[in-house]
């Protein structure tokens, strides 16, 4: 069974400065698909973004950028710039190909921009 | 694009009675969909895996009997909470896979199920 793990329950950043969110993985597989979700106060869970495991390039998405380290299984979300708007607890979410696709959510960082 | 709502977005029901929860992906096909329930400040937790025209495959320790899911077509699933009792408010998400994203679910924006 796979497991996802972040280890910093909470975080916090001044506003404008950048922030990493860590993010390890347990699985057997070879080919999966792995995903950081931000879940503001409004309780939407919204992608922040998208990576697949074949690809060694990290995905970037304007602000938001991952250091996938497929050896060392492990998925860190880099916020730059940060906003106001980023306050919100995110999850680091692990999709195998085996497993009908389902999801594996870590237990989630709170982050809070502060001004 | 790919966006998914759910209706109602809040709901307050006696206990002993059953309510349904509509979860629809509005301009993509969903052959799959996710049922997850969450209790404040913690992850999802997934109930079931609904599929379009099959029955729906549940987690360990979910009753099937209690949580009804009906899939009946490529854009709506269903999940009706029977003969709700106060230990089942939670807020109650649902997520659609959308095929050819590498496997991306979107989620609807979430159900609060207030049983008195």
């Amino acid at each position: 069974a796979q497991t996802v793990t972040q280890s910093q329950p909470e975080m916090s950043v001044q506003e404008a400065e950048t922030v990493t969110l860590s993010c390890t993985y347990d699985t057997s597989e070879s080919n999966y698909y792995l995903f950081w979700y931000k879940q503001p106060p409004s309780r939407q869970m919204i992608l922040v973004i998208r990576q697949e495991a074949y690809k060694q390039q990290n995905a970037t998405e304007n602000r938001f950028s991952v250091n996938f380290q497929k050896a060392a299984k492990s998925f860190s979300l880099k916020i730059s710039d940060s906003q106001l708007g980023d306050t919100a607890m995110y999850f680091c979410a692990f999709v195998g190909l085996r497993n009908a696709g389902k999801s594996t959510f870590g237990d989630g960082t709170t982050l809070t921009v502060k001004p | 694009g790919a966006v998914v709502s759910q209706h109602p977005s809040w709901v307050i029901c006696k206990s002993g009675t059953s309510v349904k929860i509509e979860c629809r992906s509005l301009d993509f096909q969903a052959t799959t969909m996710f049922w997850y329930r969450q209790f404040p400040k913690q992850s999802l937790m997934l109930m079931a895996t609904s599929n379009e025209g099959s029955k729906a495959t549940y987690e360990q320790g979910v009753e099937k009997d209690k949580f009804l899911i009906n899939h009946a077509s490529l854009t709506l699933s269903t999940l009706t909470v029977t003969s709700a009792h106060p230990e089942d408010s939670s807020f109650y998400i649902c997520s659609a896979r959308a095929q050819g994203q590498g496997e991306t679910q979107y989620f609807g924006p979430g159900t609060r199920l207030l049983v008195l």
